[in-house]
């Protein structure tokens, strides 16, 4: 079965300040991986994604992740955080047939000081 | 306009009440999903639908009932509402040529009182 783990429930940084969000998973395969972001009152939207090819992955709003499959992570990266940047984040995976359905991890909120 | 859209916003309800959330999509997608999010549990599935007529169960499907009425609407019911039943509630489409992304609406806040 697969899983993901988020071990950071909330994490606080200052504005301009590097950003690292954790996420580790479990699938017997080479998965598909997701990072969402959820804004307050809005739906997820999708930041990036891999599925294949290159390990480090750029995304939207500056935002990059890096596969490994070593350590079975895919830990979410951001060099300057800004104050909009204050959000849920939720890493996800999936099969890689495409044949199935995405875990997602239990998320970590982002908290931006000035 | 929105490609995932989610009627109500919000519903307070009480507890034995029958509701229904609905959610349509123009995205075009074969594949929907039910979640329902509540605070330090991220989000759990509740039903996804690959086609019309493929409905499946999720983790935590008691006490919830879907309709997939077409490809575009994909409804939750929630036969007699209990409070804990209280959370937030997205609707998620895919589209099975793709890599697994998906797309989520606004969400549904339903309380049940």
């Amino acid at each position: 079965a697969q899983s993901v783990t988020q071990p950071d429930i909330h994490i606080t940084v200052s504005e301009g300040a590097s950003l690292e969000l954790r996420c580790n998973y479990s699938y017997g395969a080479t998965p598909y991986l997701f990072w969402y972001v959820q804004s307050p009152g809005q739906g997820l939207q999708l930041l990036l994604k891999y599925f294949s090819g290159d390990t480090l992955v750029q995304g939207i709003k500056g935002f990059e992740a890096e596969f490994k499959r070593s350590q079975s992570s895919f830990n979410l990266r951001k060099p300057s955080v800004h104050w909009s940047d204050a959000a849920e984040y939720f890493c996800a995976v999936g099969p890689n047939t495409n044949a199935g359905k995405s875990t997602f991890g239990d998320g970590t909120t982002l908290t931006v000081k000035p | 306009d929105a490609d995932v859209t989610q009627t109500p916003r919000n519903r307070i309800t009480k507890t034995g009440k029958r509701i229904m959330l609905e959610c349509s999509q123009t995205k075009g997608h074969d594949r929907m999903y039910w979640y329902r999010q509540d605070p330090g549990l991220g989000l759990r599935l509740i039903y996804y639908s690959f086609d019309v007529k493929d409905i499946n169960k999720g983790e935590i499907s008691d006490g919830y009932s879907v309709s997939r009425q077409a490809q575009a609407k994909f409804s939750l019911s929630l036969e007699s509402a209990i409070p804990n039943q209280t959370a937030l509630y997205f609707c998620a489409t895919s589209d099975i040529r793709g890599s697994g992304e998906q797309f989520f609406g606004p969400g549904t806040r339903l309380t049940v009182l």
